[in-house]
């Protein structure tokens, strides 16, 4: 199995908040991102926390990380229709390579 | 700033030719560039990590010989896919890791093998 996981689908009505779930295993992650993929386009770096941190705000973005559990969330206050898209979660360990470990994405759906 | 570009966006090509995805890091020096793979309703796949000046290390199960990757200069890596079939059609993805430390990511392409 995946080493990153998210849940596949998440609908929500416009001007609530979105939460969207992460699990990840390996304990030595050092940065842990969320990036946003819209239809046919590249991946936007929405915000990143070092492993260090429990809570990251960035104007509507809320990043929880429980290290313990190895758990991270990303909440999205007031959602709105152009937060449609797809959200990927990804670790770093933090070697000589700096690779990313991406979990399967979240499409999140708006609904008016 | 760290903006990486991403060329062609999208490409229709026949079975059995080749193709070239280029990727370059705008105003920074990129000397690690990542290349990554999306099948449908799926995540990201590291195929290969190519390094400035060196050989590229592949992921396991990727064919090095298919998937040819060059890292020439410092703004610039390629990724052509050889003798290209159906199966090879996907959305590819570059990133490169920038002086801070963080990743960013070309717009991909779409490729598309008939």
């Amino acid at each position: 199995g995946e080493d990153v996981e998210q849940s596949l689908f998440l609908s929500v009505r416009e001007g609530d908040s979105s939460v969207i779930n992460c699990t990840y295993t390996d304990s030595s992650s050092t940065y842990l991102y969320w990036y946003k993929q819209e239809p046919g386009a590249g991946l936007q770096l929405l915000t990143y926390i070092f492993s260090n941190m429990d809570m990251k705000q960035d104007q509507r973005l809320t990043v929880l990380l429980n290290k313990k559990d190895k758990h991270l969330s990303l909440r999205i206050a007031d959602t709105q229709t152009g937060d449609s898209a797809i959200y990927f979660c990804a670790e770093s360990t933090g070697d000589s390579w700096g690779k990313l470990q991406f979990g399967a994405g979240t499409q999140v759906v708006v609904t008016p | 700033g760290a903006v990486v570009s991403q060329h062609p966006s999208r490409v229709i090509c026949k079975s059995g030719t080749s193709v070239k995805i280029e990727c370059r890091s705008l105003d920074f020096q990129a000397t690690t560039m990542f290349w990554y793979r999306q099948f449908p309703k799926k995540s990201l796949m590291l195929m290969a990590t190519s390094n400035e000046g060196s050989k590229a290390t592949y992921e396991q199960g990727v064919e090095k010989d298919k998937f040819l990757i060059n890292h020439a200069s410092l703004t610039l890596s390629t990724l052509t896919v050889t003798s290209a079939h159906p199966e090879d059609s996907s959305f590819y993805i570059c990133s490169a890791r920038t002086r801070s430390g963080g990743y960013t990511f070309g717009s991909g392409t779409r490729l598309t093998v008939v």
